[in-house]
């Protein structure tokens, strides 16, 4: 399968503890993008990489959520000292090449469950 | 600021009749509109994109949408549902830089048999 791949699918953890997430973009897309969805919302927006830089966040990232692209290639994303209002699902997307109408391609997704 | 609007969270149709799922969209330049549906337990996968070619897109199993800029709508449509259609749908808008997706709150479509 060459799609987005996303690790773990499925994360309970006590509030309080720290979380960290993995994606895994198409091969060679240089770009990578994390959604947050809730119960009944549409997915928002949280932040971008073009390859190994991270070019924009969201205000929904606050100073406990961080991410990183390292190489340009898999990405992480780390909830520290989580909260119950974290709980949602976390979906990772890459795309390719530049400009408008640029198909981005999502993952699975990991559901993240505070209690 | 860019932003869709579906109008409906849920819409029931019998399988066999056609699918009406309706999106306005707020934008202050030229928008790249898209349509993404989300089975459960599976990824969102893309539809059909609004390329500005023209303005009625053709899509995956048989949607289809059509940019109206008089009415700032992007209605999805299908002449025939099937059960396997059942699923959540989102119109989604792109920022002015084309990375950035601006989700709806998404339709869930029920199919009855």
């Amino acid at each position: 399968d060459t799609g987005v791949s996303q690790d773990p699918r499925h994360k309970i953890t006590k509030r309080g503890q720290n979380v960290t997430f993995r994606c895994d973009p198409i091969s060679e897309h240089n770009r990578l993008y994390w959604y947050r969805q809730t119960l009944g919302q549409g997915p928002e927006f949280l932040t971008y990489f073009q390859n190994e830089a991270q070019l924009e966040k969201s205000r929904l990232l606050s100073d406990r959520f961080s991410a990183e692209r390292p190489k340009g290639s898999f990405s992480t994303l780390e909830i520290q000292r989580t909260e119950q209002g974290d709980s949602a699902m976390y979906l990772c997307a890459s795309s390719s090449g530049t400009g408008l109408n640029t198909e981005a391609f999502f993952g699975q997704g990991t559901r993240l469950t505070v209690v | 600021a860019q932003s869709v609007t579906q109008l409906d969270s849920h819409v029931s149709v019998s399988e066999g009749t056609p699918v009406l799922l309706r999106c306005n969209y707020s934008s202050s330049y030229s928008p790249s509109l898209f349509w993404y549906v989300q089975h459960p337990n599976k990824g969102l996968q893309l539809l059909l994109k609004y390329t500005s070619a023209a303005t009625l897109v053709k899509g995956i199993n048989g949607f289809e949408a059509e940019f109206k800029k008089s009415e700032t709508s992007f209605h999805l449509t299908k002449p025939s549902a099937h059960m396997s259609d059942a699923a959540e749908y989102f119109c989604v808008v792109s920022d002015r830089w084309g990375y950035k997706y601006i989700f709806g709150t998404g339709t869930r479509l029920k199919v009855l048999a």
